[in-house]
């Protein structure tokens, strides 16, 4: 079955720490994978996403992700968060022409 | 930058009730999209939509649910009689349509939030 994985469902930093937030996907196509980011009140925004060539990709504000195929895993990263990315990171994996399949998001909360 | 807008921000009604979400996708867009979040719960696909017709839908989209355009620019979800249940965020999202079965990438909505009552 299509699924997204994200074991942390909350993670609390200090600013300046290092981030990574798991993601894990099962689906048998050719995938398309992404990031969302949700903050307080707002909607989700693209924060990157892969399609084919390069493995690690870079996104918008300093986050970059990788996809390791072996391991069907796509984490995001940061090596140094501040109190603004406060949010709820959503990782997706396009399922077939048209739908996504969203993880059920990590909450992180950047402690000033 | 362009951004997809949908109305209202929140939405309350009685059970039983119609309610129309409405969405004006980006401009030069061509395909368009329901999601909905149940709250603490992950975003779940509903339907997408394509030269004025369902192209693809989730079992969550059963009769009690249809998506319409009606002119140039919006999208509409109604849900004819609603139930508890059906409370939750709603996000639209649109993409290019440039190529779809690759590189399409849906930009979202700020969400209208449905409290059935």
């Amino acid at each position: 079955a299509q699924s997204v994985s994200q074991h942390n469902h909350h993670v609390i930093l200090s600013e300046a720490a290092s981030l990574e937030l798991g993601c894990n996907y099962s689906y048998g196509g050719t995938v398309n994978l992404f990031w969302y980011v949700q903050y307080p009140g707002q909607h989700l925004q693209l924060l990157l996403k892969y399609f084919s060539g390069d493995p690690l990709v870079k996104g918008i504000k300093g986050f970059e992700a990788e996809f390791i195929k072996s391991k069907f895993s796509f984490n995001l990263r940061k090596p140094s968060v501040q109190w603004s990315d406060t949010a709820e990171y959503f990782c997706a994996v396009k399922a077939g022409t048209y739908k996504y399949i969203f993880g059920t998001g990590t909450r992180l909360k950047v402690l000033a | 930058e362009p951004e997809v807008t949908q109305t209202p921000s929140h939405q309350v009604t009685q059970m039983g009730q119609e309610v129309i979400l409405r969405c004006v996708p980006i401009s030069n867009h061509l395909y368009f999209y329901w999601y909905r979040q149940i709250l603490g719960q992950k975003v779940e696909f509903l339907v997408s939509f394509y030269n004025n017709e369902i192209s693809e839908k989730s079992e969550i989209f059963d009769d009690q649910f249809s998506v319409e355009r009606p002119d140039g620019s919006n999208f509409t979800l109604k849900i004819r009689s609603t139930k508890l249940e059906d409370s939750a965020m709603y996000f639209c999202a649109s993409s290019e349509g440039q190529n779809p079965r690759r590189t399409d990438t849906q930009y979202f909505g700020p969400g209208t939030r449905l409290t059935v009552l």
